[in-house]
């Protein structure tokens, strides 16, 4: 398996635009989870989903923030309007139903916004 | 609510030297835990695993033990090189109820040659 897929790796947008980003977890896994990472905050959960069905969203920023999960194999967290403090590292993971509760980290995506 | 706390960092260590890096947590239920490394602007990669009391984890030299009684999950290494500079984090899961995992800060390892 490929493992996890983002998409993309860098994004650079001016303040105020959307940005959509992109997620491909591994095949046959029932979780997906979004992560954000900055240096002030470290790794903050913003959202996980089970069977395509968001379960906590409480992580989310505010309302700029959606997440969506049309299908098993595809995320997309959309950003409007953006905002020079949403600048960070956005991990995307997946883990399986049955087995070990670990997850598998995509390489992420590195957001700036100017 | 659940939480891990992590030494604080940076650590920074001459190769062949002894690692340790401290974790503990306080959870609701049994947790399972875990260390994930990641290496300069790279995804977490998955360290090593313990899912219950007494269980220990190794990978690559490096060993972690779950210890309940003092709800801890140390990461150890007896010779480390300078390839493992890279930030460490502890993390847990809860195997019903919430599967996210919950993670440390953060320690950051700088290893000299």
């Amino acid at each position: 398996d490929a493992g996890v897929i983002q998409s993309p790796r860098h994004e650079v947008t001016e303040m105020g635009q959307e940005v959509t980003l992109r997620c491909k977890p591994i095949s046959g896994h029932d979780y997906l989870f979004w992560y954000r990472q900055t240096m002030m905050r470290g790794l903050e959960l913003l959202i996980y989903f089970n069977n395509n069905v968001p379960i906590d969203d409480s992580g989310m920023p505010e309302d700029r923030f959606s997440a969506k999960m049309p299908n098993a194999s595809f995320s997309t967290l959309k950003i409007q309007p953006s905002e020079p403090r949403d600048s960070a590292v956005y991990f995307c993971a997946s883990s399986p139903r049955e087995g070990s509760t670990e997850a598998f980290f995509g390489q992420g995506t590195r957001l700036t916004v100017v | 609510g659940d939480s891990v706390t992590q030494m604080e960092g940076p650590v920074t260590l001459s190769e062949e030297a002894f690692l340790t890096i401290n974790c503990t947590y306080t959870a609701t239920g049994y947790p399972s835990l875990f260390w994930y490394v990641q290496y300069p602007g790279e995804g977490l990669q998955l360290l090593l695993k313990a899912t219950k009391a007494d269980d220990k984890g190794s990978n690559k030299g490096f060993e972690a033990t779950y210890r309940k009684e003092t709800t801890s999950f140390h990461l150890e290494k007896g010779s480390v090189q300078v390839s493992d500079s890279a930030v460490y984090f502890c993390a847990l899961t809860l195997d019903t109820g919430r599967r996210a995992l919950t993670f440390g800060s953060g320690t950051r390892l700088q290893v000299q040659p």
